[in-house]
């Protein structure tokens, strides 16, 4: 199985500074037949279900703000909140979907 | 817009059967191309896959699980549903069901991101 391993744990933001959260996979999700990068990044509060942000590494979902953003390539991942809100105190999680079983990092508490 | 509700006993006893139902609205289970998966969640741990099936009833799982899991679909119902039998207190945990993206291109089709997630169902096992 891919092994996701996201960095820090947890992140203390001051409210409009820039979150950075890592992600780093046991093994490459880039697919060279079509170039992709088989990851995606979620966002989960407390109570919810996760709601997925970024998917192929960099595609942001219809109707997630544009201080969200994915990159990186191969093994190292990295999804950056670019101005702190009130809002976006959740858990975070990648995921890889390159390889059944479908795997998840260990998650990161952004907090104010 | 598609929505995705777990249902079933939130308590199960040891060595008992944990049955899960989700019902799919908004939409036909039938439709577009999309597997549809089971995914858990201890409390204050990371996600997990369980396993997903397919419109035509194909069915992966967890190598670690698939002794004890079933995936089953009932399109006239609109809905899918888990079951996992021999359920031990390692088994307590919110369990989500999601559709699941299948992106198609040249080399073929694959699987992709979770989108949307049931609410989520809290499961203890527990005598």
């Amino acid at each position: 199985d891919i092994v996701m391993t996201q960095s820090p744990d947890s992140l203390a933001v001051s409210l409009g500074e820039r979150a950075t959260i890592n992600c780093k996979s046991s093994q490459s999700i880039l697919y060279t037949s079509n170039n992709k990068n088989y990851v995606a990044w979620y966002q989960q509060k407390p109570g919810q279900p996760p709601k997925v942000l970024i998917y192929w590494a960099s595609i942001r979902e219809s109707g997630v703000p544009d201080r969200f953003s994915g990159s990186g390539s191969g093994t190292d991942f990295t999804l950056t909140i670019s101005s702190l809100q009130a809002e976006d105190v959740a858990v975070y999680y990648c995921h890889q979907y390159y390889s059944t079983p479908p795997t998840f990092g260990g998650g990161t508490q952004v907090e104010i | 817009q598609v929505h995705l509700q777990e249902s079933g006993p939130g308590l199960v006893m040891p060595s008992q059967t944990l049955s899960l139902t989700c019902n799919v609205s908004g939409g036909s289970i039938s439709s577009g191309n999309y597997y549809w998966s089971w995914i858990r969640q201890p409390a204050g741990k990371e996600l997990e896959w369980i396993g997903r099936i397919s419109v035509s009833g194909t069915t992966n799982y967890k190598t670690s699980l698939k002794s004890r899991v079933t995936i089953s679909l009932d399109t006239s119902k609109n809905q899918f549903s888990l079951k996992l039998n021999s359920v031990t207190a390692a088994d307590t945990a919110v369990y989500f069901c999601a559709r699941e993206e299948v992106d198609c291109f040249s080399s073929g089709c694959h699987e992709a991101w979770f989108d949307p997630w049931g609410q989520g169902a809290l499961v203890t096992v527990s005598s």
